[in-house]
């Protein structure tokens, strides 16, 4: 079945840079787009941004843009999720979620900014 | 970018009750509208697709419909598993964007 595990909850300080990962099992992982999204404590859903696993291409929201890097390993199926120039606001909750529209999610990864 | 706009934020609903949520585009998506259910502390859960494509294994329970750009999310006879927040996402076009979410609690 597929998986998708994320590494585990960060605590950085403001200004800091922070990256989550990704890692696929049970599909071919360069067949299916992989989306970040975030939540913010007590807040909806926000899409971040997606990559194409099989060339690396990549989309954003302005929102995040020159703030956000989506990268991919395949030889390990894990795609990353890159975020600098951290501030509070960024505290949340990020996911990483399969195919358009997103059919399987990761478990979630907690990021604390805090000084 | 599209905007969606949810309705209600939230509402109280009894056992058996059944529940209309709906969601509204700021433009043409065609079809292109999917629902999920999130619970606290959870990863979202995909519902339905394609407007009214139910994912597998997701209960006959939940339906969805399409008028134009006004989308509804139909939950027949809730049971307590039902009870959670429900979001809608359009994809026509990037950015991908959400509604607010409709938080449905227990009367």
């Amino acid at each position: 079945q597929v998986q998708l595990v994320q590494s585990g909850a960060e605590v950085k300080k403001p200004g800091a840079s922070v990256k989550v990962s990704c890692k696929a099992s049970g599909y071919t992982f360069t067949n299916y787009y992989m989306h970040w999204v975030r939540q913010a404590p007590g807040q909806g859903l926000e899409w971040m941004g997606r990559i194409n696993p099989n060339s690396g291409g990549t989309n954003c929201t302005q929102k995040f843009q020159g703030r956000v890097t989506m990268t991919r390993d395949t030889s390990i199926s894990t795609a990353y999720m890159e975020l600098s120039r951290l501030t509070s606001d960024d505290t949340a909750v990020y996911y990483c979620a399969r195919d358009l529209p997103p059919v399987d999610w990761g478990q979630g990864t907690l990021v604390t900014v805090s000084s | 970018d599209i905007q969606m706009t949810q309705s209600p934020s939230s509402l109280s609903a009894s056992v058996g009750d059944r529940v209309t949520i709906t969601c509204r585009a700021s433009q043409d998506i065609s079809y292109y509208l999917a629902w999920f259910q999130q619970k606290p502390g959870k990863a979202p859960k995909s519902l339905i697709y394609a407007a009214s494509s139910l994912h597998s294994g997701v209960p006959s329970k939940f339906s969805g419909s399409r008028s134009g750009t006004n989308f509804t999310l139909t939950i027949s006879s809730l049971r307590p598993e039902d009870f959670a927040t429900y979001y809608c996402q359009q994809y026509n076009s990037y950015p991908l964007t959400f509604g607010g979410g409709t938080k449905v609690e227990i009367k």
